[in-house]
């Protein structure tokens, strides 16, 4: 296992423009998480899944922005309609849960956004 | 709701200096607490942890004690290399009310050790 992949790894696009970012975490991992992190700052949390559901969305997280996890394995964040406020670091994290625990929490390398 | 808040940097040490780098937290639960490390251009790595009070993580020569009394998570080292040099996150999981495991991180303390 190679980890938690991301891609791209960098992204540059214009104001106005949708992207897409997608995370494919560890295998055996059910919990998925993503955190947007801006200079300077530490990462933020922005939603997470357990499985394919998606259980939770932070405020920071407009109608602009929605992150999907079909069949509970790879997830996507989508963001429409770009803003410069949206240039950050896109992190991924993955982890396995059950029982009481939460195992092996693992960061992807990031999607580095810069919005023109 | 949950913060952390851990000593601004960036801290310059010359190597085999003591290092220690203040984190103190807010929470409304019992949370777990964490350091993560950056280096440039890579991922976030946990570099130690502690679940409950007065427990100590350590990892490659660095400690960090949970103190409830102070709500404080301070990371030391008592000799830094040249290859310590990155960015220190402390964070924490408050895992009340549920399994949610999201982390709260700190703003983050640039580390540069100069040989």
């Amino acid at each position: 296992d190679t980890g938690v992949s991301q891609d791209p790894r960098h992204k540059i696009t214009k104001r106005g423009q949708n992207v897409t970012f997608r995370c494919d975490p560890i295998s055996e991992h059910n919990r998925l998480y993503w955190y947007r992190q801006t200079l300077g700052q530490g990462p933020e949390f922005l939603t997470y899944f357990q499985n394919e559901a998606q259980l939770e969305k932070s405020r920071l997280l407009s109608d602009r922005f929605s992150a999907e996890r079909p069949k509970g394995s790879f997830s996507t964040l989508e963001i429409q309609r770009t803003e410069q406020g949206d240039s950050a670091m896109y992190l991924c994290a993955s982890s396995l849960a059950f029982g009481d625990g939460d195992y092996g929490y693992t960061f992807g390398s990031g999607t580095r956004l810069t919005v023109v | 709701g949950n913060s952390v808040t851990q000593m601004e940097g960036p801290v310059t040490l010359s190597e085999e200096a003591f290092l220690t780098i203040n984190c103190t937290y807010t929470a409304t639960g019992y949370p777990s607490l964490f350091w993560y490390v950056q280096y440039p251009g890579e991922g976030l790595q946990l570099l130690l942890k502690a679940t409950k009070a007065d427990d100590k993580g350590s990892n490659k020569g660095f400690e960090a004690t949970y103190r409830k009394e102070t709500t404080s998570f301070h990371l030391e080292k008592g000799s830094v290399q040249v290859s310590d040099s990155a960015v220190y996150f402390c964070a924490l999981s408050d895992n009340s009310g549920g399994s949610n495991y999201k982390l709260t991180f700190g703003k983050g303390t640039l580390l540069t050790v100069n040989p």
